[in-house]
């Protein structure tokens, strides 16, 4: 059974802080990581699909570097703002895409 | 990015009644559509893979004649939840699959709430 952790579960930050959170995965198979945005009531957003070892994406004031050798990804949010209180999921994909349970992002203005 | 709907968002049914759920790729043709359920505080969990024209594919442990999946055409897959029992009662999100040059990306629906009582 493929295991992939998220860490922190939850997260609160002051508006302008920076913040971070991580993802782990298994190190073999590996084809691709997602990571999405998940705001209440609405669809999960895709921010990042991430393939190669060394990887570093970039959208406005999130970016997400990736690791696959020792099977981790850190997604960043610089100067965080409360329109980015979301839940961040990140999705291993070998063949099929397997979930973490999420990182529950609360800013505060 | 592509859109993809899910109707209903919300249900509540009686326990022993069907309830199905639609999920539709407005702007894009889906050959691969994928059913997930979570429950609170867990990870999305994969339940089917639906591909249009042929038959579901279910994941370990999930009963397929109790949650039948129709993919009849290229921007529509359904889950009917028969005979819903209150441990039937979870969020259910479907999926679509996008293939690009190098991975493919999926765009999820909203979800549909489903409370059995």
């Amino acid at each position: 059974i493929l295991n992939v952790e998220q860490s922190p579960q939850s997260l609160h930050v002051q508006e302008g802080d920076s913040t971070n959170f991580t993802c782990s995965f298994p190190s073999s198979n590996f084809y691709a990581l997602h990571w999405y945005r998940w705001e209440t009531a609405k669809s999960p957003e895709a921010l990042f699909v991430m393939t190669l070892n060394g990887d570093e994406k970039k959208k406005g004031r999130i970016s997400a570097t990736l690791n696959t050798k020792e099977g981790y990804s850190y997604l960043y949010i610089k100067g965080s703002q409360p329109e980015d209180s979301a839940t961040y999921l990140c999705a291993f994909n070998g063949n099929k895409l397997v979930f973490g349970a999420g990182t529950i992002l609360r800013v505060k203005s | 990015g592509a859109v993809v709907s899910q109707h209903p968002s919300w249900v509540i049914c009686k326990s022993g009644t069907s309830v199905k759920i639609e999920c539709r790729s407005l702007d894009f043709q889906a050959t691969t559509m994928f059913w997930y359920r979570q429950f609170p505080k867990q990870s999305l969990m994969l339940m089917a893979t639906s591909n249009e024209g042929s038959k579901a594919t279910y994941e370990q442990g999930v009963e397929k004649d109790k949650f039948l999946i129709n993919h009849a055409s290229l921007t529509l897959s359904t889950l009917t939840v028969t005979s819903a029992h209150p441990e039937d009662s979870s969020f259910y999100i479907c999926s679509a699959r996008v293939w690009r040059v190098l991975d493919y990306e999926q765009f999820f629906g909203p979800g549909t709430r489903l409370t059995v009582l």
